[in-house]
């Protein structure tokens, strides 16, 4: 089946500890996104990519990054400058130029321990 | 589960009922509109979309009204089920390919 995985789903980070939040798809899809979910708040971009080897900055990229090296593969880093980083994190991918909607993963709920 | 919305605006409706689940966009520039589900601890879920070019699209059990003139834009789900219960949120593409989310609305269904 064709889809997107976001591993872990649920992962605990110590007070200056890096982590990485693994984003797959076997959808062949050009463009992938990373968006953080709050309680109580929409959608927030943290970052983007359109095709391979290149990426955008969101609205909330500070203390964030990412690669994109594999056309599959689009791996989020939460750095220990993020100060706030519990939230639930959502990839998403989108097929091409001429088409909009995204399919999400089931996210990944990062806590700070 | 995972507490998604946990100070989202809430709609109760009755078993059976319809539900019409609410969206004011924010740029009249927006050509493509999408509603979305998510249920707890799940990632979003599409659930139809529309172009700017029409003003209403069915689906199954499902109706997405658009009102470019005020910037409105409606779900409405037929015969409401219990699972059903979930945050909806709407989407709209102002320009280029990113989609600009709204904050969401959670519907719980009373059996």
């Amino acid at each position: 089946d064709g889809g997107i995985t976001q591993s872990p789903k649920y992962l605990f980070r110590k007070e200056g500890q890096n982590v990485t939040l693994s984003c797959e798809q076997n959808l062949n899809h050009d463009a992938m996104y990373w968006y953080r979910q709050d309680p109580g708040q929409g959608l927030r971009l943290i970052y983007y990519s359109q095709i391979v080897n290149d990426f955008q900055k969101g609205d909330i990229a500070e203390g964030y990054s990412v690669s994109r090296e594999k056309k599959e593969s689009f791996p989020l880093t939460v750095t220990s400058a993020q100060k706030n980083p519990t939230a639930f994190y959502l990839c998403a991918s989108r097929p091409g130029q001429a088409a909009y909607g995204y399919t999400f993963g089931s996210g990944t709920r990062l806590t700070v321990v | 589960g995972e507490s998604v919305g946990l100070h989202l605006p809430t709609l109760s409706v009755q078993e059976g009922d319809n539900s019409i689940i609410n969206c004011a966009y924010s740029n009249s520039a927006s050509d493509y509109f999408i509603w979305y589900k998510q249920e707890s601890g799940k990632g979003p879920q599409f659930i139809i979309d529309i172009r700017s070019n029409m003003d209403k699209r069915q689906g199954q059990r499902v109706t997405v009204l658009l009102n470019k003139t005020v910037k409105h834009l409606s779900l409405q789900i037929a015969a409401t089920q219990p699972g059903d219960s979930a945050v909806y949120f709407c989407a709209e593409r102002p320009g280029g390919n990113m989609l600009t989310f709204g904050g969401g609305t959670r519907l719980m269904v009373k059996p």
